[in-house]
């Protein structure tokens, strides 16, 4: 199974600024995912990051605020952009090897808070 | 109404107890079907899959229910160590993984 690298690991941000995270897969993987889970909550898909073209963004998420990267098969970035205490999260990457057919596999995740 | 849902717990056992999740999803197309295990302060990480026969591994049992679109997992002989969030995830429309808000477990001495 896919091994995910993510970083940060944690950050601390001023409101008003923007923080990348990168994730990198140990193998070409056919699907990458952000999701975020605040405190005490289950995970929320932010978007799907498509390989060589725009992002696919969930109800509620957009561009402007979560820009995606998907440069090859192995890597993507998400920026949180304009922060506001609201971001503080835990955003978290995943893959899947081969579609839903396959399990999803995380990065250990990023842990923002936005002071 | 929430693609995925589960009961949020905590479900409260002792140690040797037998215990047993359920969830339902709401779309009836979906395709797959999965159980995770997250630990506080943690990221998810699988525990099975769930295949419409039903499947088993060690002392953790998946069964899936196509008819009333639920899915279950019995934990037996349950151990200190398995105290975490259980999180039902179910895919669907080719591309998209939804998660539960998770059922907390606390295994106690």
């Amino acid at each position: 199974s896919a091994v995910i690298s993510q970083k940060p690991s944690r950050d601390i941000c001023q409101r008003g600024t923007s923080l990348t995270i990168q994730c990198q897969v140990d193998s070409q993987v056919t699907m990458m995912f952000w999701y975020r889970q605040q405190p005490g909550q289950s995970l929320t898909l932010i978007a799907t990051a498509n390989q060589g073209s725009e992002a696919t963004y969930e109800s509620g998420f957009v561009i402007d605020k979560f820009p995606i990267s998907r440069p090859n098969l192995t890597f993507s970035t998400l920026t949180v952009s304009n922060l506001s205490p609201e971001d503080s999260s835990i955003y978290l990457c995943s893959a899947s090897d081969r579609g839903i057919d396959s399990p999803l596999h995380f990065g250990n995740g990023t842990r923002l808070t936005v002071t | 109404r929430k693609e995925v849902e589960q009961d949020p717990g905590p479900f409260n056992v002792p140690e040797g107890a037998t215990v047993a999740f359920n969830c339902t999803y709401s779309n009836s197309a979906s395709q797959s079907f999965f159980w995770y295990r997250q630990d506080c302060r943690k990221e998810p990480k699988l525990l099975m899959s769930v295949y419409s026969s039903g499947n088993e591994d060690g002392r953790f049992t998946a069964q899936l229910n196509r008819a009333s679109q639920y899915i279950s997992l019995l934990i037996r002989d349950s151990k200190l160590s398995d105290s975490a969030t259980y999180l039902c995830v179910v895919g669907y429309n080719f591309n998209k993984f939804y998660f539960g808000s998770g059922t907390k477990l606390n295994v106690k001495p």
